[in-house]
């Protein structure tokens, strides 16, 4: 299975702040990755696919980048409804894995 | 409006069965493939398992092949999982999940609210 390790595993910031999330492959998965948002008690949310595809109705704010092993999640000026957990998730080939989650926090 | 409601959540021993339902709603639901994703308390999301729009097809995680069993009726607009042989490690929030594009695709924009399962003696 492919291997996908995710960091930071925590994070603080303050509303305003520019953010980024790094995910990292085991194997190259071309551009098939997928960031998604997930407050608590809620269900997942996709926010971008094929790397740095943004999903119809999320904000700006947020874009992706990368492709092969390594790519990256960007929160460009964070606001108060972004604090949550972030996981990106591989659709390569199966099985489909998620990284291990980043939690945003406010500072 | 996509909706997706999953079912059959609930408390059973080890080494017990429990069968999970999502009902979908809003969509042409055998052109899609859906999955399911699980998440134990306070951990990350793991997917589980994953069947083709037509129901040909299915996938496992390693963790439960042999012991669970993915299946859909389109006809009913629904997703199914049976589980079997349960361990306290399948402990976990159930969530199912709508692939974004056709019948294989691997991203998931649709998610249900989620059921719980607890593996407990």
């Amino acid at each position: 299975a492919i291997r996908i390790t995710q960091s930071p595993s925590s994070l603080s910031a303050s509303t305003g702040d520019r953010v980024t999330i790094t995910c990292r492959a085991s194997q190259g998965i071309s551009s098939y990755l997928a960031w998604y948002q997930q407050k608590a008690g809620k269900a997942p949310k996709l926010l971008i696919y094929a790397a740095s595809t943004l999903q119809s109705g999320v904000s700006s704010r947020f874009s992706g980048s990368g492709s092969g092993t390594e790519f990256t999640l960007t929160i460009s000026c964070l606001q108060s409804e972004d604090f949550a957990s972030y996981y990106c998730q591989q659709y390569y080939s199966h099985p489909w894995t998620f990284g291990q989650g980043t939690k945003v926090e406010i500072k | 409006e996509v909706q997706l409601l999953e079912s059959g959540g609930g408390l059973v021993q080890p080494g017990g069965s429990l069968s999970l339902s999502c009902a979908a709603s809003g969509l042409s639901f055998s052109s899609y493939a859906m999955s399911w994703v699980r998440q134990a308390p306070g951990k990350g999301l793991e997917w589980v398992s994953g069947i083709s729009g037509s129901g040909v097809t299915t996938y496992y995680a390693d963790s439960v092949k042999g012991r669970f069993t993915i299946s859909r009726d389109n006809s009913e607009n629904t997703l199914y999982l049976q589980m079997n042989t349960l361990r306290v490690d399948d402990t976990a929030v159930y969530y199912c999940a709508k692939a974004y594009g056709g019948v294989s695709d691997g991203k998931f924009d649709y998610w249900g609210q989620g059921t719980m399962v607890t593996v407990s003696s």
